[in-house]
């Protein structure tokens, strides 16, 4: 397995509270990224990050922020949980060196926002 | 930006049977197509890809096939095992961005 990291991997939290998800890979892969994933809605990317301080908008981005200080740490906030963002959350890590460009997933986050 | 759609959602088939399912794609941009295999609590990982300057691929019981013309691709399994149940998805990445877009996933149950 890619040597990719998320933690924690089960958290339930209260509605309007703040919520870090953290992201530790062991690859120096240039692009990070995370992704939510629902029933019906497969894997939606959420912001996405290609270097250090280096960080862009997926397709659902609204109410969450992203921080990229180290090239191994991704940071998922979320600013102020709410229901809608229960979700299992997924890192990925991607090297897009050559012709590699398969990205490797983490075993993903399961969030509940009570 | 790039939608990508997935067909069927659910997929059931006796063991020894094949199983097909099939992606479309909107950005004639996108130049890579993964497939990901996602067992019950774990992240998706790479099964086969495709890259769009080749039609088909092949790795054992599984084959991907791609039709740029139509935008379309599909991920072919023979000879199914009961350990290929899973929720399977497809990707499109465009040349000109780093960015993966997935399907909506295709859970298959493979009946023993």
């Amino acid at each position: 397995d890619a040597g990719i990291t998320q933690s924690p991997r089960h958290k339930v939290t209260e509605t309007g509270t703040p919520v870090t998800l953290r992201c530790h890979q062991t690859e120096n892969h240039r692009y990070m990224y995370w992704y939510r994933q629902d029933p019906g809605h497969g894997l939606r990317l959420i912001h996405y990050s290609y270097g250090v301080k280096d960080t862009d908008k997926g397709e659902v981005s609204d109410g969450y922020s992203v921080s990229r200080s180290k090239t191994e740490d991704f940071l998922l906030t979320l600013e102020s949980a709410t229901s809608s963002q229960t979700s299992v959350y997924f890192c990925a890590i991607n090297p897009e060196e050559g012709d590699s460009t398969e990205a490797f997933f983490g075993q993903g986050t399961r969030l509940t926002v009570v | 930006g790039e939608n990508v759609e997935q067909h069927p959602s659910t997929l059931s088939v006796q063991e020894g049977d094949s199983a097909v399912i099939k992606c479309t794609y909107s950005d004639s941009a996108s130049n890579y197509f993964p497939w990901y295999k996602q067992e019950l609590g774990k992240g998706p990982q790479l099964i086969i890809d495709i890259r769009s300057n080749v039609g088909e691929k092949k790795d054992q019981r599984i084959a991907v096939t791609l039709n740029k013309t139509a935008k379309h691709f599909s991920l072919h399994i023979t000879e199914t095992q009961p350990e290929d149940s899973a929720v399977y998805f497809c990707a499109a990445r465009p040349y000109n961005f780093n960015k993966f877009y997935f399907g909506s996933g295709t859970k298959l149950n493979v009946k023993p």
